[in-house]
C-alpha cells in the first residue's frame, strides 16, 4: 500500500527567502506520480506541481521546484523568493500507476508554512 | 475551461439528521470524480471515487454513501449524521484518461454537526 509522510509540522520563513519542505513516500510500484498541493486559509486546495517517477529531471513551475531523490523515495518542495501569500498548508500526495489508478491520491499530513515580512 | 462547483458552501446540522452534498463539473465529459474528507487540521482522506455514471466505489467506510446520477454530478449523502462527520468535504475531478492524472478540487463544503 502506498504511504506519504511529511514530518515537518510547520515552518516559518522571512519573506523573499527560500523554504524547503520534505516528503517521503512508500510504494511497491515501479511507476508512480507525485504531487504537491497548497491549501489556503479559505480551505481552497490548489495543485502546484507534479513529478512523474520515470522522469529524471526535477519539475519546476514558476517559483516552485522539486527535489526528486528516487533512491531515497523523497520528493521535496522548494519555494524560492517567498511571498506573504505563500503562507498556507502544503500537502504532498502520491498516486501509484497500477490499474486501479482511479482510486485517486494518497495525501500526507501537510506542512504549515508561515511567511513573515 | 473546466469548472467545478460544490454546494452548499457550509452546513450546520443536528446529529441524526440527513445530509446531501453535491458537486458539478462543467467543461469536461466523463471525468473521474472523487469525494475527500478533511478533519480540522488534518489530512485529506479519500471517501469515494467514480469513473462513470451510476458506478461509485467506496474507499473508506464512514456511514456515508455517494452516487453519480449524471455524468457531471456527484452526490454525497447520509440518512443519519454523526458528530464524527463534521469536517471539510471536497469534491475533485480528473480527466479520466489514465493513471498519470492530476486531481483538481472544488472549493469544499464545511460541515458542522451538533
Amino acid at each position: 500500500a502506498q504511504k506519504v509522510t511529511q514530518t515537518q509540522t510547520s515552518i516559518s520563513v522571512v519573506e523573499k527567502t527560500t523554504v524547503t519542505m520534505d516528503c517521503v513516500y512508500e510504494t511497491r510500484d515501479s511507476s508512480y506520480f507525485l504531487f504537491w498541493y497548497k491549501q489556503t486559509a479559505s480551505g481552497e486546495i490548489v495543485f502546484l506541481i507534479r513529478q512523474d517517477s520515470y522522469k529524471k529531471e526535477n519539475a519546476t513551475v514558476g517559483h516552485y521546484s522539486l527535489n526528486f531523490q528516487k533512491p531515497k523515495s523523497s520528493i521535496g518542495l522548494i519555494i524560492t523568493a517567498t511571498q506573504i501569500e505563500d503562507s498556507a498548508v502544503y500537502f504532498c500526495a502520491m498516486r501509484e500507476g497500477r490499474d486501479n489508478y482511479a482510486q485517486g491520491l494518497t495525501f500526507g499530513l501537510g506542512t504549515r508554512v508561515s511567511v513573515f515580512p | 475551461a473546466q469548472t467545478i462547483h460544490q454546494w452548499p458552501v457550509a452546513e450546520i446540522k443536528a446529529v441524526g439528521s440527513p445530509l446531501s452534498l453535491g458537486c458539478t463539473i462543467k467543461g469536461k465529459s466523463s471525468p473521474n470524480l472523487y469525494w475527500y474528507w478533511q478533519a480540522t487540521g488534518g489530512t485529506l482522506q479519500q471517501l469515494f471515487y467514480s469513473i462513470t455514471v451510476g458506478q461509485v466505489e467506496s474507499v473508506v467506510q464512514l456511514n456515508l454513501s455517494a452516487s453519480r446520477p449524471k455524468d457531471d454530478q456527484f452526490i454525497l449523502s447520509t440518512e443519519k449524521l454523526l458528530l464524527s462527520h463534521s469536517g471539510f468535504y471536497l469534491c475533485a475531478w480528473s480527466p479520466g484518461l489514465g493513471s498519470a492524472e492530476t486531481l483538481y478540487f472544488g472549493s469544499g463544503t464545511r460541515l458542522t454537526v451538533l
